[in-house]
């Protein structure tokens, strides 16, 4: 059974730190993956989508990379700012089935 | 401007008694999901429509159904909510279910409370 872990579990930097988070997945046959932001109490927002045959995604200071055969991906978050606090999580899609999520990286970006 | 919504926000319902959490999206997408996040977990599926086809995980509790009258709307019931049963439920859409570009679109969620 597929399993997404994100590490680390939550993240403090000062504003304007570049920044890495960490997700990877047990089974390389999936069809994209995909990471989510997710504001406290609120509902998740798609961030970025990667296909199985891609290796990375940009948008805007986010750059987000996947390397299948290792099971990993990277969110990358370029100059960070006190509006980037959230949680991200990254999640699979394996074949026509549901998405497989992490449990996240709480990420809290201090002025 | 709101494209998947869910009623109520917040639901505080007494253990054992059946509550319904609503979904409605505005995007006219054929699949519908409802998710279970408890607090620091991952969401977790519990069951999807693909269209009127219904199909729940294996491990989702009898206690869970759902019901989807129409494209728009889909619906949660919890027949008799334990306090296990507290969590955020997400509802997510998307258009199609195998494509490598497929991302789902989530509404706010419903806080659910039992007391």
């Amino acid at each position: 059974k597929q399993e997404v872990t994100q590490i680390p579990a939550a993240l403090s930097v000062p504003e304007g730190e570049n920044l890495v988070l960490n997700c990877s997945f047990t089974d390389s046959a999936i069809y994209n993956l995909q990471w989510f932001r997710q504001d406290p109490g609120k509902g998740l927002t798609s961030l970025l989508l990667i296909q199985s045959s891609q290796r990375e995604q940009t948008s805007g200071r986010l750059n987000a990379s996947l390397d299948k055969s290792s099971g990993r991906s990277t969110l990358y978050i370029a100059a960070s700012q006190p509006g980037d606090s959230a949680t991200y999580l990254c999640a699979v899609k394996p074949g026509a089935n549901n998405l497989f999520f992490g449990t996240g990286t709480r990420l809290t970006v201090i002025p | 401007d709101a494209m998947v919504i869910q009623n109520p926000r917040y639901q505080v319902t007494q253990f054992g008694k059946p509550v319904t959490l609503s979904c409605s999206q505005t995007l006219n997408h054929n699949v519908m999901y409802w998710y279970q996040q408890k607090s620091s977990q991952a969401p977790k599926l519990l069951f999807h429509y693909y269209d009127k086809d219904f199909n729940n995980e294996a491990d989702t509790p009898d206690n869970f159904q759902s019901r989807r009258p129409n494209t728009s709307f889909c619906f949660l019931d919890i027949r008799s909510p334990g306090l296990g049963d507290a969590a955020m439920y997400l509802c997510a859409t998307s258009r199609v279910q195998a494509e490598n570009t497929d991302t789902q679109y989530f509404g706010p969620g419903t806080r659910l409370t039992v007391l």
